[in-house]
């Protein structure tokens, strides 16, 4: 059974950092693509990044570039994402999803979400 | 970017009803386009990929159709579980981008 579980998310002043981590499991991990879309309360759905299987490709979306880094360890099985500078309209959960790019590409498997709070 | 456009955003459909969804795309996105439903508290599920494969496991009376620019989504017989918000999403290219949605509500 495919399961991604994220951490990392809470309350952080704007300007400050956080670091957000997901675990994979279930699947052969080093072989997918992999994103991070984030949703602000009530409100719809927003890719921020996405990293290939051995981190030769890395997009961002234009709101978060500069600020954000994607990252991956393949031997723990983990996806990373620095958050620095961040500010009150980067408040939203986060969720790690796995691309399958068999075919049309597609994001086929969410985690269930870690909240970043963005506030003084 | 490409811009996608959903509609309604919102729609109210007694158990039984046909639902129908349409996803524009601002520009030409092939087939590269995925209908995703989330509910309250919980995380996006892929109902349909390539604009109109259905994703294991989910049931058949989810549908879509459509290429280039224009698509749909259909559930033919509205079921007490499938109310629920409702995204359109394109692949093609960098940045991915979703529609703003559309939650199905019960009549």
């Amino acid at each position: 059974e495919v399961q991604l579980v994220e951490s990392g998310g809470g309350l952080v002043k704007p300007g400050g950092s956080l670091r957000l981590s997901c675990v994979a499991s279930g699947f052969t991990f080093s072989t997918y693509s992999m994103n991070w879309v984030r949703q602000a309360p009530g409100k719809g759905l927003e890719w921020v990044s996405s990293i290939s299987s051995s981190s030769t490709y890395i997009y961002y979306a234009d709101s978060v570039k500069g600020r954000f880094t994607i990252s991956r360890d393949n031997a723990k099985n983990s996806l990373y994402l620095q958050m620095n500078s961040l500010r009150a309209e980067d408040t939203a959960v986060y969720y790690c999803a796995r691309i399958n790019s068999y075919g049309y590409e597609k994001v086929d498997y969410w985690g269930q979400g870690t909240l970043v709070t963005v506030s003084s | 970017d490409i811009q996608m456009t959903q509609s309604p955003s919102s729609l109210s459909a007694s158990v039984g009803d046909r639902v129908t969804i349409t996803c524009r795309a601002s520009q030409s996105i092939t087939s590269n386009l995925n209908w995703y439903q989330q509910k309250p508290g919980k995380a996006p599920k892929l109902l349909i990929h390539a604009a109109s494969s259905l994703h294991s496991g989910v049931p058949s009376r989810f549908s879509g159709s459509g290429s280039g620019t224009d698509f749909s989504f259909t559930i033919s017989s509205l079921q007490p579980e499938d109310f629920a918000a409702y995204y359109c999403q394109q692949t093609y290219s960098t940045p991915w981008t979703f529609g703003q949605g559309t939650k199905v509500e019960i009549k």
